[in-house]
């Protein structure tokens, strides 16, 4: 099965600064890359994510990029804001049949500090 | 209505109880997901149901029993749990997969205690 790895589980920044985190893939199979940003006691929500056709997207201040070949994937949040502070998960997707799995990274625990 | 609930939000129960979590969504999603979520941990993947039917199971032990009674609801029935089953129990839909569903929408999720 997938499994994914995720990088780092704590990550600490000023506000302003940029933030990066980077998951690998083991499975060629998976087509499919969200983010989740996770606040304590909430719902994951989905903030960004991209199909393995396409190598980045950005959307206002996070981007993702993907490389197919090495099998990684990267969030990149700029000017990091206090309100970003959360617990990010990668995850990739891997159809099976008429569904899909969604296997998750350990969590990247984000600190915005002012 | 583009959000998926979920109730209770909170449940406490015993070991000899019987319970069910409620999964409700008016997307007009075909998919939808349990997943069990540990303090600090990522979400697993326990159940999918792609067209009402049970589409994979994630080796999910017999005490935990799933049903999709229709396209917008999804149940999850608990009996004779374990303390080591308290957990987050989020659920997730998807547009389905045949028509290029990826993006799954989460619940707020039941924060169950076993006691």
């Amino acid at each position: 099965g997938e499994n994914v790895e995720q990088h780092p589980s704590t990550l600490s920044v000023q506000e302003g600064d940029s933030a990066v985190i980077k998951c690998t893939y083991s499975d060629s199979a998976s087509n499919y890359f969200p983010w989740y940003k996770q606040e304590l006691g909430k719902r994951p929500q989905l903030i960004i994510d991209i199909r393995s056709n396409v190598g980045e997207k950005k959307d206002q201040r996070i981007a993702v990029t993907l490389n197919k070949t090495a099998k990684h994937f990267s969030l990149h949040i700029t000017e990091t804001q206090p309100e970003d502070s959360a617990v990010y998960f990668c995850a990739a997707s891997l159809a099976t049949g008429t569904a899909s799995k969604l296997t998750f990274g350990t969590g990247t625990r984000l600190q915005v500090t002012l | 209505d583009t959000e998926v609930t979920q109730t209770p939000k909170h449940l406490v129960m015993g070991m000899t109880n019987k319970k069910s979590l409620k999964c409700e969504q008016h997307m007009g999603h075909r998919a939808m997901y349990w997943y069990k979520q540990k303090a600090k941990k990522p979400p697993e993947l326990m159940f999918v149901y792609s067209y009402e039917k049970l589409s994979i199971n994630e080796s999910v032990p017999s005490r935990f029993s799933p049903e999709c009674p229709n396209s917008s609801l999804l149940n999850l029935h608990l009996h004779a749990l374990q303390p080591e089953d308290s957990a987050l129990y989020l659920c997730a839909s998807s547009q389905a997969l045949l028509i290029g569903g990826f993006e799954q929408f989460f619940g707020p999720g039941t924060r169950l205690t076993v006691l």
